[in-house]
């Protein structure tokens, strides 16, 4: 079981928002602004899509944006489309080790 | 642009070690700003983070697999390498090698990843 946890899946229809939670606690997530968030594509490189809680890397789409509020981070994707059909991971330094969130199914209706 | 790219057997025995090689492209594997990582994904589960080196050779280590990962350089052919002995079912996994660098608040930016690299454990 992970440090940090995320629901098993989020779906929506294309168009909608949806948006992804990473709970840790206040020693980790609660006290730095060190999360990232990955997407994966079954076959396919890992791809970092939020960095620093908030910041996009060069190339990743605007709609996908990142938040934390106490200890939970989010990540949340608006106008949802048929490509960002994926698992996501949110990461962070937890007890001296880098850490995974559980994973995230999101399906696109 | 940086692409790294993971080689090694597809199946391994019960009990052997595993050897699998990261090979760096584009860029200088021998650069202070980064460390370089092994990160696996066992069948249906979740990420679980092996551990990393610098072009120095200092190493860090997941502390549930110390005791049987090695993780060792070579600049001169911009690779690196994870040794994982003792072999069981349960390493049966995708292994990802990937960089990982900091920002100002952060050092948990994992970019780029190689594709991935399927490893099995069975007789």
């Amino acid at each position: 079981q992970s440090a940090l946890t995320q629901p098993a899946s989020v779906s929506g229809s294309p168009g909608q928002s949806i948006t992804i939670s990473c709970t840790g606690t206040s020693s980790d997530i609660g006290a730095y602004n060190d999360v990232s968030w990955y997407q994966l594509h079954p076959g396919k490189a890992p791809k970092l899509m939020i960095y620093e809680v908030t910041d996009r890397p060069s190339g990743v789409s605007n709609r996908f944006s990142g938040s934390k509020s106490g200890n939970t981070a989010s990540l949340t994707i608006s106008g949802l489309q048929a490509e960002d059909e994926a698992d996501y991971y949110c990461s962070s330094f937890v007890s001296g080790i880098w850490v995974f969130g559980g994973g995230t199914k999101v399906t696109v209706l | 642009q940086v692409q790294l790219q993971e080689s090694g057997p597809a199946l391994v025995k019960p009990s052997q070690t595993l050897s699998l090689t990261c090979s760096v492209s584009g860029g200088s594997i021998n650069s202070g700003a980064y460390h370089w990582n092994w990160i696996r994904q066992h069948p249906g589960m979740g990420l679980e983070w092996i551990g990393n080196i610098h072009h120095n050779e200092n190493t860090h280590y997941n502390p549930s697999l110390r005791s049987r990962i090695v993780i060792s350089i070579n600049t001169s052919k911009n690779q690196f390498f994870l040794n994982l002995s003792s072999l069981t079912a349960a390493d049966t996994a995708i292994y990802y090698c990937a960089r990982r660098y900091c920002t100002a608040n952060s050092c948990s930016l994992f970019d780029p990843w190689g594709p991935g690299t399927l490893v099995t454990v069975s007789s």
